[in-house]
């Protein structure tokens, strides 16, 4: 059974730091998604990853993955309010539609 | 058309009411999810539609009925709930096809309450 393990599952920074978020999984997989969602709305889509080595960035954020050792990591660089939310990264199985998702970790930015 | 869209926003059901939850995609995907979000938590799949077909139902009580009516819509049917099925239900979609294909993409939700 795939298992998807975030920490840490609270995260309060200061406006301005940098901090990583890390998402392990227990199985091999080919992709791996990570997802915003801000308090009582859906998930919003941030970073698609397919392949070992990839890197995603998009603002303050860049997203990484490591197959072999079944790691990514969400880096926060220079952290500003607009930030604070759930993030979760999911894990899909090959060929399966099914996603697994982590724990999530609840982001505060204190100015 | 990016979005999938989910009916009602809010709904508030007695435990011998039947509702439906509903939801709809003009994106041509060709998979829908159902899931279950309590507070603090993340998403619990309860079913998977491919290509209109039931291809996923993790273990979710009778009281849940899922149906795909056509390859847009996507319907989940509610009778004799209890009320800790009170929660978030998130409708998703995916295409199934190229390197993408199973990118999912959330509706915004129908907010349940069960009293």
């Amino acid at each position: 059974e795939l298992k998807v393990e975030q920490n840490p599952l609270f995260l309060s920074m200061q406006e301005g730091k940098n901090y990583t978020i890390y998402c392990n999984y227990s199985t091999t997989s080919d992709r791996l998604y990570w997802y915003r969602q801000d308090p009582g709305k859906s998930l919003e889509s941030l970073f698609v990853l397919l392949s070992n080595g990839a890197v995603k960035q998009e603002g303050r954020l860049m997203a990484s993955l490591d197959t072999k050792a079944r790691l990514s990591t969400l880096h926060i660089t220079a952290a500003v309010h607009d930030l604070s939310a759930t993030y979760f990264c999911a894990v899909g199985l090959f060929g399966n539609e099914k996603l697994t998702f982590g724990t999530g970790t609840r982001l505060t930015i204190i100015p | 058309d990016t979005e999938v869209t989910q009916t009602p926003k809010h709904l508030v059901m007695g435990m011998t009411n039947k509702k439906s939850l509903k939801c709809e995609q003009h994106m041509g995907h060709r998979a829908m999810y159902w899931y279950k979000q309590k507070a603090k938590k993340p998403p619990e799949l309860m079913f998977v539609y491919s290509y209109e077909k039931l291809s996923i139902n993790e273990s979710v009580p009778s009281r849940f009925s899922p149906e795909c009516p056509n390859s847009s819509l996507l319907n989940l049917h509610l009778h004799a709930l209890q009320p800790e099925d009170s929660a978030l239900y998130l409708c998703a979609s995916s295409s199934l096809s190229g390197r993408r294909g199973y990118e999912q993409y959330f509706g915004p939700g129908t907010r349940l309450t069960v009293t």
